[in-house]
């Protein structure tokens, strides 16, 4: 089945303390995306990636780190989480084909976080 | 920080009724607009990527046309069920990688 999945799927953690949010997917897109939503504001992009190596900020990048060493992961790390952080985040792929347009994004289940 | 705004913040109809929303962003460095349709509980789905002024795009009863010129997207519903209750999200996106979402439009559908 052709999926984003990411883990874990809910974190209660403390300031400070490093973490990392899993993301893979299995369907060879090379653009992935990270997002964090909360009440009353949109879904606000943090980094993307357009393929292996090549990462980029989005809107929000402020106190995150990804990277992109494999094609199919995209892990999304806090090194120094803050209660600001809080939020409900959603890895996302999606297919670049050489001259291809723009393509619907797929969306993982999403990671609920909570930092106390 | 794009503007991308969405109106109404909710709407409830009756089953059987249509029903539009109204997507709204900058009208200058167009590159795409997404739809996407989000239950409760559940991730974000795709339902159109537009890319063309005056595209026309359909899925079952629900259809959406865009207007680049002017900056907005309007999705219509037509003849409203109650598995049609959700969020519905639009997202601009000027160069095909970053994206800008609206805060959405709740449906919902009262049988």
């Amino acid at each position: 089945e052709a999926q984003v999945t990411q883990n874990p799927r809910y974190l209660i953690t403390v300031t400070g303390k490093k973490l990392t949010v899993t993301c893979s997917q299995n369907m060879n897109h090379e653009y992935m995306s990270w997002y964090r939503q909360d009440p009353g504001l949109g879904l606000r992009q943090i980094y993307y990636s357009m393929n292996v190596e090549v990462t980029d900020k989005g809107d929000v990048p402020e106190g995150y780190k990804v990277s992109r060493k494999e094609k199919r992961n995209f892990p999304l790390i806090l090194e120094s989480p803050s209660p600001n952080q809080t939020s409900l985040y959603f890895c996302a792929s999606s297919f670049r084909g050489r001259g291809r347009v723009n393509n619907e994004q797929f969306f993982g289940p999403g990671t609920r976080l909570t930092v106390l | 920080i794009l503007n991308v705004e969405q109106s109404p913040q909710s709407l409830h109809v009756q089953e059987g009724d249509s029903t539009n929303f109204t997507c709204s962003f900058p009208s200058s460095n167009f590159y795409a607009l997404h739809w996407y349709r989000w239950e409760t509980a559940k991730s974000p789905e795709a339902l159109f990527v537009m890319t063309l002024n005056g595209d026309e795009k359909k899925k079952g009863r629900i259809s959406a046309t865009l207007n680049t010129k002017e900056g907005y997207s309007y999705l219509y519903i037509k003849g409203s069920q109650p598995e049609d209750s959700a969020t519905y999200l639009c997202a601009f996106s000027i160069t095909g990688n970053q994206f800008y979402f609206g805060t959405g439009t709740s449906l919902t559908v009262i049988p």
